[in-house]
């Protein structure tokens, strides 16, 4: 039973357009929502992160909405850089510091 | 070095061998876990320290899976009698209390 759904198993878009990235769980209980970002051959890095409390979180080109009535967590990045090509993994735990239920990613290609 | 390391980087073993695989958190850093990445799908929770207590266990998936941080600082991960489905990535992540995880660059376990 998957917790955290990541729909798309892929995504492309184009260099200075925005990359949305979506996200689903179904676990009422889950607190604190996060994004990694994972290169090849890498471990996942963190990207940024979403208390339940709240309904946006912004760092730079980086955008988490949270939709809890609707169980959906989305990421957006604008403007897409080749940069960001990697694959995308939402993550949701119980609470800050508590073990993180990963979705299975979203591989962006950004492209010229 | 600043991040959280793992070693070895890859490791083949024969089925039935018993392998150890090595994690060295960030300094000072009280939690560490223990995910599985399969091919294809999100890394998924294993086993949780918090210094050298072993917190929550629940995801080993065997008794052939033992993990032990014996000084609050250094984790081993030990599988004995390894097969095939044991193949994975195995990511250690570490973090200061309620704050995001820091991943290494994972252990690529492949059982022939």
């Amino acid at each position: 039973d998957q917790q955290v759904k990541q729909n798309s198993p892929s995504l492309s878009v184009q260099e200075g357009r925005i990359s949305i990235l979506n996200c689903d769980y179904t676990n009422s209980m889950f607190d604190y929502f996060l994004w990694y970002k994972k290169y090849p051959a890498e471990g996942p890095t963190f990207l940024i992160s979403i208390s339940s409390i709240k309904d946006k979180n912004e760092d730079g080109r980086f955008t988490v909405f949270l939709n809890k009535s609707a169980k959906h967590l989305s990421l957006h990045i604008v403007p897409s850089q080749p940069g960001d090509s990697a694959v995308y993994f939402c993550a949701a735990s119980l609470g800050p510091g508590d073990k993180l239920i990963f979705g299975t990613g979203t591989r962006l290609q950004v492209f010229p | 070095g600043a991040g959280v390391s793992q070693s070895p980087r890859y490791k083949v073993a024969k089925r039935g061998q018993d392998v150890a695989l090595r994690c060295d958190p960030i300094s000072g850093h009280v939690s560490l876990f223990w995910y599985q990445q399969a091919l294809g799908q999100g890394p998924e929770f294993l086993t949780y320290f918090q210094n050298e207590a072993q917190l929550d266990k629940s995801g080993l998936p065997s008794d052939r899976f033992f993990a032990e941080r014996p000084e609050g600082s250094v984790s081993t991960l030990k599988i004995q009698r390894t097969q095939q489905e044991d193949s994975a990535v195995y990511l250690c992540a570490s973090s200061l209390d309620q704050v995001e995880a820091f991943f290494g660059q994972g252990t690529r376990l492949t059982v022939v």
